[in-house]
Parts: structure tokens; sequence; C-alpha cells
């Protein structure tokens, strides 16, 4: 079976960083593009960051970009997001998602991890 | 710049059928785009892809009830015989060239 676990959220303070983990199992996950997608409480999703199966390619939404930093393991099959210089506005859940398998990271997501939740509070 | 837009709600009756409408925009109305289910408190589900053609290719475990078509830059999902669980934020995702875009949503209510 399919599946994507997010890790690594908490309480954090404003500017302080935290790294967020997705173990995925059940797929070839060297063979896909991967991503992380968030929710704010109350609100719609937002595309966060993605990276292409061989890490050549990586995509950045403007409300993170220079603060945040997508990486990978093909070994591990893990996704990482490393998020820096957090601001309250960063508050929500945050998904991992598998992407496609074509070149870079387009393609729809058709599998969602169960999300974990960032709070940037003081 | 790829946009998609959502009406924020909608409503149909049990044992009814509602469609759902995606809007591209200008410029994008061949792209695919992907349908996602989100039950309240819950993760996203990936309902199908939806191609420019009308062609769709359901995840895995979707009922039938589930369909999708397109016509110009609109993206449909059509949801048949309404059930309590159908009720749901529904969201349109689309990608161009390193960007992913998702629509607002819209928010089902079963009556």
């Amino acid at each position: 079976e399919v599946h994507l676990v997010e890790s690594g959220g908490g309480l954090v303070q404003p500017g302080r960083s935290l790294r967020l983990s997705c173990a995925a199992s059940g797929f070839t996950f060297g063979d896909y593009a991967m991503h992380w997608v968030r929710q704010a409480p109350g609100k719609g999703l937002e595309w966060v960051s993605g990276i292409s199966w061989n890490s050549g390619s990586t995509g950045y939404a403007d409300s993170v970009k220079g603060r945040f930093t997508i990486s990978r393991d093909n070994a591990k099959n893990s996704l990482y997001l490393q998020m820096n210089s957090l601001r309250a506005e960063d508050t929500a859940s945050y998904y991992c998602a598998k992407g496609g398998s074509s070149s870079g990271i387009a393609g729809a997501f058709d599998i969602w991890g169960q999300g974990t939740m960032v709070t940037v509070s003081s | 710049q790829l946009v998609l837009t959502q009406s924020p709600s909608a409503s149909a009756s049990l044992g009814a059928s509602v469609k759902l409408t995606c809007t591209l925009s200008s410029g994008h109305s061949n792209y695919g785009i992907a349908w996602h289910q989100q039950r309240p408190e819950k993760g996203p589900r990936y309902l199908m892809r939806l191609n420019g053609d009308g062609s769709h290719s359901k995840g895995d475990g979707i009922p039938d009830r589930f369909s999708g078509s397109s016509s110009g830059a609109e993206r449909y999902l059509t949801i048949s015989s309404l059930q309590s669980e159908d009720e749901a934020d529904y969201y349109c995702q689309t990608w161009g060239t390193g960007i992913q875009v998702f629509g607002g949503g819209t928010k089902l209510t079963v009556l």
C-alpha cells in the first residue's frame, strides 16, 4: 500500500528554523517528483515547493522563496523541507504529495500524506 | 499568469447530481488539471486527472459516481447520486513550467 508520512512539525518561534520530513513507501520513490503543500487554518491549499525525481529541478512559491529549501534522499525514500526565518503566516498544516514521473515538477498530485502541523508563534 | 478559478460554494440534495467548475486563466485553456477532495478535518484525496480533451483517469478506489469533463477553459467535476460523505471541499490543481497552482476550492454542501 502506498503511504506518505510527514513528521517534524511543532511550535516554533518567529525567526527560527524547522525541518520537515516525509517518509514514502509502497512505490518507487526515485521515479517521481515530490511536493510540499500547506494549508493555513480555515484556508485553501497552497503549493509550497516541488522537486524532480533526480533533484535536478526545484520550484518554490514566491511566499517561501529564499527561506525554504526542498531536498530528497532517494536511497532513504525521504523528502525534506528546511524552513528558515519562519513567520507567523507560515502557520499551517504541511502535506507531502507525490507528483508526476515526467521531467521537472509538472504533473498531478496523486498521493497525499496526512499532514504535519507547524505553528509559528512567540 | 496561470490561475484557476472556482466558485466558493455549491449545494445539492442527497441523491441528486452536482457539477463543479474550475476555470483556467486566459492563454491556458488547453491545460490539464487534477481534482482533489478534502473532507472535514482530513487531508486531501486525489480524485482524478482531467485533460483538455475531457479524457480523465481516476485514482484508485474512486467511485464511478465521480466523473470529469472539459469545455474550452472550463474543467468540470460531476458527482452523481450524492451521498452525505461527499460533503467536502473540492480543489482543482494545475501545473506549468516550474510551478503548481491550486484553485481556491469549492465547499460542497449536501442538503
